[in-house]
């Protein structure tokens, strides 16, 4: 009953590099999103998915891609890293107007 | 943005006490939705109520919405030291996205 990870659990990385966060549930829930968490900002949403090949962009995307090739799967790239996407990370699944359920998130500290 | 803003930013309460914390939004919604974030940990899901709704509960849980000052609030009774984690509320436009407010720390003290 794994329902959503996040892998991996803790990154570090140094400015300029692409780094790929992962997401994987196994609901087929075909809403699916990403947050960040900054100290004094809450969740603030990058992206989000309503399907499979259908994506959006959120309150702060700059920097950052994804993908949705298949129902279960979410990557998030940051395609050249900067210090002020350190943060935590947080990937969802939700139904439509139900609540979301969240994985435990990815802690990245790029240097 | 953030829609929502939780208020006060910190709570500390005696165990058994209640806590209370509060939301304010800025736009009309669908519905809005409480979590909770233990240290460490993603959000989880304590409480939805829906824009035609004025009060919910589960278990020690209850929360009123008051969409004419557009505003609710979270009251946990007789609290535990379990219950010390972040509380955040967030709403839905209608639009299947949520907008978080920065949260409500509460620490339980024993």
């Amino acid at each position: 009953d794994a329902g959503i990870t996040q892998s991996p659990r803790y990154k570090i990385t140094e400015t300029g590099r692409q780094v790929t966060l992962m997401c994987h549930q196994t609901w087929s829930h075909s809403y699916m999103f990403w947050y960040r968490q900054d100290l004094g900002h809450g969740l603030r949403l990058i992206y989000y998915s309503a399907a499979a090949d259908i994506t959006d962009k959120g309150e702060v995307p700059d920097g950052y891609v994804v993908s949705r090739s298949k129902t279960e799967n979410f990557p998030l790239t940051l395609e050249s890293a900067t210090r002020s996407q350190t943060s935590v990370y947080f990937c969802a699944t939700g139904t439509g107007n139900q609540p979301q359920h969240f994985g435990d998130g990815t802690r990245l500290s790029i240097l | 943005s953030q829609q929502g803003e939780e208020d006060p930013q910190a709570l500390s309460i005696q165990e058994g006490e209640n806590a209370t914390m509060n939301c304010s939004y800025k736009t009309s919604i669908n519905n809005l939705q409480w979590y909770r974030q233990n240290s460490g940990r993603g959000l989880v899901h304590l409480i939805l109520i829906r824009s035609n709704e004025r009060e919910k509960h589960s278990g020690r849980l209850r929360v009123t919405l008051d969409t004419s000052k557009k505003s609710s609030s979270l009251l946990i009774t007789a609290s535990r030291a379990a219950d010390t984690a972040s509380y955040f509320c967030a709403t839905d436009a209608n639009d299947y996205k949520l907008s978080f407010g920065a949260g409500t720390t509460v620490t339980v003290r024993a």
